[in-house]
């Protein structure tokens, strides 16, 4: 089971900015991160917990092992407002966090 | 360039089967693991099973395992889902993606078809 800190937040442009997830039993770094927009399907981010997918701009980073992982946003840009989702690959069935809102202040 | 196309939007009544495709571009189909998930209207997504394109395996979510099931033609490049004895709670958007090359993660992603189960 895969848990998501904050549920929703609300940011400026330039913020920095910190998503975190927190899994029920550990999971080394069997971890995706993805950014959906409404009325699209999820973009991936970040596998492994920390690699960054091909064509990710370089202020998404992800990090964690274990149970707790987090995907930062180092300097928040207009497109970057969507929601986040963790996903677990390490036992089945593979399971999404619940997601975390982000949207403009 | 990679692209998985879905098929269209569906409406069924409760208790009947649907089934989706999803054909693939741009790659060698049948190097590349598909996966399907679902998303109902304001949840998260939930994975419902993944196929071997290569040998034809699969692998269920449990708690679809009874209902669902993943098949491929690979002389099309395409990949179906059929889920049966449809409810309500079936409704959502269903996606297909591609397992990613070099550590799990699903790296390109269909469109999305919506089905509708309504009476």
């Amino acid at each position: 089971q895969l848990t998501q800190s904050p549920s929703s937040l609300s940011a400026s442009v330039g913020d920095r900015v910190t998503i975190t997830c927190r899994a029920s039993q550990g999971i080394t770094t069997y971890v995706a991160w993805y950014q959906q927009k409404p009325g699209k399907a999820p973009k991936l981010l970040i596998y492994g917990a920390s690699t960054l997918h091909s064509g990710v701009p370089s202020r998404f980073s992800g990090s964690g092992s274990g149970t707790d992982f987090s995907l930062t946003i180092s300097s928040l840009q207009p497109e970057d407002f969507a929601t986040y989702y963790c996903q677990q690959f390490k036992t089945y069935p593979l399971t999404f966090g619940p997601g975390t809102k982000v949207d403009i202040k | 360039q990679v692209q998985l196309v879905q098929s269209g939007a569906e409406v069924r009544k409760p208790g009947a089967s649907v089934k989706v495709s999803c054909k693939a571009s741009g790659y060698t189909f049948i190097s590349y693991p598909i996966h399907w998930v679902r998303q109902a209207p304001g949840q998260r997504p939930e994975w419902l099973g993944w196929i071997n394109v290569g040998n034809g395996n699969t692998k269920y979510s449990q708690n679809f395992q009874a209902r669902v099931t993943i098949t491929t033609v690979t002389s099309a490049n395409t990949a179906y889902i059929e889920v049966s004895s449809l409810t309500s709670g079936d409704t959502a958007v269903y996606y297909c993606a591609r397992d990613a090359p070099l550590a799990p993660g699903f790296d390109y992603w269909g469109q999305g078809t919506l089905v509708t189960v309504s009476s």
